[in-house]
């Protein structure tokens, strides 16, 4: 069974850019999370999909970052523009709907300079 | 606001040793996972706790839950090298329905000495 795909693995930009970040969920998973996880910390959830709709995205900083699920697989985030903090780690999630369990992809390792 | 709260941060330990990881969270939930993190790696999931009185084992680790102190613990019986590396814990709060909303503790990077 393929995982949880990410894409890039490694991004580097200057603070200002825009950047943006693919997910590819495993087949059939309705749940879609993306997390933030800051080197040292444990991930910090910004937005979570059921299917395209949004379920929570309390903590996801608006005002710069954005997130969309196409037809309810797919998932790109984006952040426009970049600032110096948002260095961190940017991992995917999905789980089927009604069941706990999260797999997470490799990541998109993201700094900004 | 849902905090989750993992003690030790950091765990040195000599192989051979047991010693226990704590996950202390501050409202109700049915739902506790544990995940490994190797590093630059991505988090691969351990266990999922899903009821008062839980306990599963796999290898060297156990993990417990109890719901009415909110804590789970995981448990290492005889640390081998191989073990080293950063534990999360997680919990799905019970929002009375809310979807698989999952909240991670800060980690515990464990070290295992020879």
């Amino acid at each position: 069974e393929a995982g949880v795909a990410q894409s890039p693995r490694y991004k580097i930009i200057e603070k200002r850019q825009s950047v943006a970040f693919w997910c590819n969920p495993i087949s059939g998973h309705a749940t879609l999370y993306w997390y933030q996880q800051i080197l040292g910390q444990g991930p910090k959830l910004l937005i979570q999909f059921q299917n395209n709709g949004v379920v929570d995205d309390s903590q996801l900083p608006k005002d710069r970052f954005s997130a969309e699920r196409l037809k309810g697989v797919d998932s790109t985030l984006k952040i426009q523009p970049a600032k110096l903090e948002d260095s961190a780690v940017y991992l995917c999630a999905s789980s089927l709907q009604g069941e706990g369990t999260a797999f997470f992809g490799q990541g998109t390792r993201l700094t900004v300079v | 606001e849902l905090k989750v709260e993992q003690n030790p941060l950091f765990l040195s330990m000599q192989e051979g040793k047991n010693y226990t990881i704590y996950c202390n969270y501050s409202t109700t939930s049915d739902r506790l996972y544990w995940y490994r993190q190797d590093p630059g790696k991505s988090l691969e999931s351990l266990f999922v706790l899903l009821s008062n009185g839980a306990v599963k084992q796999e290898g060297r680790l156990m993990a417990s839950l109890d719901t009415k102190a909110r804590l789970s613990t995981l448990h290492i019986t005889a640390a081998v090298h191989d073990l080293s590396a950063t534990y999360f814990c997680a919990v799905g709060p019970d929002y009375g329905g809310a979807t698989n909303k999952l909240i991670f503790g800060t980690g515990t990077l464990l070290a295992v000495q020879p």
